[in-house]
């Protein structure tokens, strides 16, 4: 199975800071990532696609990038709503596989 | 509008059984794999299993954790996803998720719909 590592696990930041998100896979994954946010008591939320394709309806402040092994989420400015714990996961082969998520806090 | 509405979750004891559903509508279900997803308390989320299209035979793939245990089916007439759980254990405890996989001209697998999620609970 490939192995999906997220960092930080937590991280707190101010309205308006820009906010970066690690995910490395344990074997190239090519172009199969995929970004979630989840906020409290509520489903996933697909927010990326293919490591950068934006989500109809997703804030450009999102942004992702990255190849093989190693993406980032980027949100370019922080939004109260952005609050939320955000989850990577690779989609390349089953069993897909989610990183163990980055829990964004208010500062 | 697309909806996903998950029901069957609750209280069993571990060795027991239960069934949860995933009724679907706003798109056309025979088209799209289906897959579930779970979530154990305070934790993240885990991948279950999938089932493909009818244009795929209905293929149904499953974690390891599951397999052997779970079963995953649908009726296309019905819009409805299916997920039989047996010899359910305590760390099956989740909220379980059915989602959508998306249709994408490149290819891409990803969940752009999801239900609300329903929670089974295993506990003596």
């Amino acid at each position: 199975d490939i192995q999906m590592t997220q960092s930080p696990s937590s991280l707190s930041a101010s309205v308006g800071d820009r906010v970066t998100i690690t995910c490395r896979a344990s074997q190239s994954i090519t172009n199969y990532l995929n970004w979630y946010q989840q906020k409290s008591g509520k489903p996933p939320n697909l927010l990326i696609y293919a490591v950068s394709s934006l989500q109809t309806g997703v804030p450009s402040r999102f942004s992702g990038s990255g190849s093989g092994t190693d993406f980032t989420l980027t949100i370019s400015s922080l939004q109260p709503e952005d609050f939320a714990t955000y989850y990577c996961q690779q989609s390349s082969s089953l069993p897909f596989t989610f990183g163990g998520g980055t829990k964004v806090e208010i500062k | 509008e697309v909806q996903l509405v998950e029901s069957g979750g609750g209280l069993v004891q571990p060795g027991g059984s239960l069934r949860l559903s995933c009724v679907v509508s706003g798109f056309t279900f025979s088209d799209h794999y289906m897959d579930w997803v779970r979530q154990a308390p305070g934790k993240g989320l885990e991948w279950v299993g999938r089932t493909a299209n009818k244009a795929n035979n209905y293929n149904t793939e499953y974690a390891a954790s599951v397999k052997g245990r779970f079963t995953i089916s649908r009726d296309d007439s019905k819009n409805s996803l299916y997920l039989q759980m047996n010899s359910l254990k305590t760390d099956d405890t989740a909220v379980y998720y059915c989602a959508r996989r998306s249709k994408r001209s490149s290819g891409q697998r990803d969940f752009d719909y999801w239900g609300q999620g329903t929670l089974v609970t295993v506990s003596s």
